[in-house]
């Protein structure tokens, strides 16, 4: 059972927009930044997007991330058939522990 | 260009104690402002922090783990380690090292290494 709630998969067509969604609570994304996480089948995970809606360098401008209140939500836009992964956030709790989603399996149709 | 590698047992028999050790290239651990932390795998599930060591030294443990975890810096070798006692078959795991610029945000990964819990 993850602190953070995610659906456990979505699904889009090549140059649609999908949007993942990610609900927590008052100790966690209400209160601090998040993360978001896109883990390629048998790689590590990679940084996607930082303190809310920042993308690290080399991050293309298709991934964007939003907080509203105790929820977040990544949206991709355009989308690739390389884009298909899975799709994690990640939160500060401030009961000192980091906290991660369940994870959202991307499939392009 | 930072570079992080896991090393380590990949087998482990049950109630022992896991040790993996990430060795950090291409900058200092001592740098000011990072955090290094331990992320797990279970196969086929999703991530679990573990633990996190801030370059001053102070720890942040995983509440679940707190009473099985260590996690230490050796700057003299650019490495830091996890240690993880009485371990069973739940602790079998792709296990991360990576580098955190915030408390939950980490820019850089190891690729990870397998360790099963197994007699």
């Amino acid at each position: 059972q993850s602190v953070l709630t995610q659906p456990p998969s979505a699904s889009g067509t090549p140059g649609q927009r999908v949007t993942i969604s990610c609900s927590g609570s008052s100790s966690n994304i209400g209160s601090n930044y998040v993360y978001w996480y896109q883990q390629l089948p048998g790689t590590a995970p990679k940084l996607l997007i930082y303190r809310n809606n920042q993308r690290p360098s080399g991050v293309p401008d298709r991934f964007s991330g939003s907080k509203s209140g105790t929820s977040a939500s990544l949206a991709i836009s355009g989308l690739r058939s390389e884009d298909e992964a899975d799709y994690y956030c990640a939160a500060w709790d401030d009961s000192l522990k980091v906290v991660f989603g369940g994870g959202t399996k991307l499939t392009v149709l | 260009q930072l570079q992080l590698q896991e090393s380590g047992p990949g087998l482990v028999k049950p109630s022992e104690t896991l040790s993996l050790t990430c060795t950090v290239s291409g900058g200092s651990i001592s740098s000011s402002s990072y955090y290094w932390g331990w992320i797990r795998q279970p196969p086929g599930k999703g991530l679990e922090w573990i633990g996190s060591i801030y370059y001053s030294g102070s720890t942040y443990y995983n509440p679940s783990l707190k009473s099985r975890v260590t996690i230490s810096v050796d700057t003299s070798k650019n490495q830091f380690s996890l240690k993880l006692s009485s371990v069973t078959a739940a602790d079998t795991a792709v296990y991360y090292c990576a580098r955190l610029v915030t408390r939950a945000g980490a820019d850089y990964w190891g690729q990870g290494t397998l360790v099963t819990v197994s007699s």
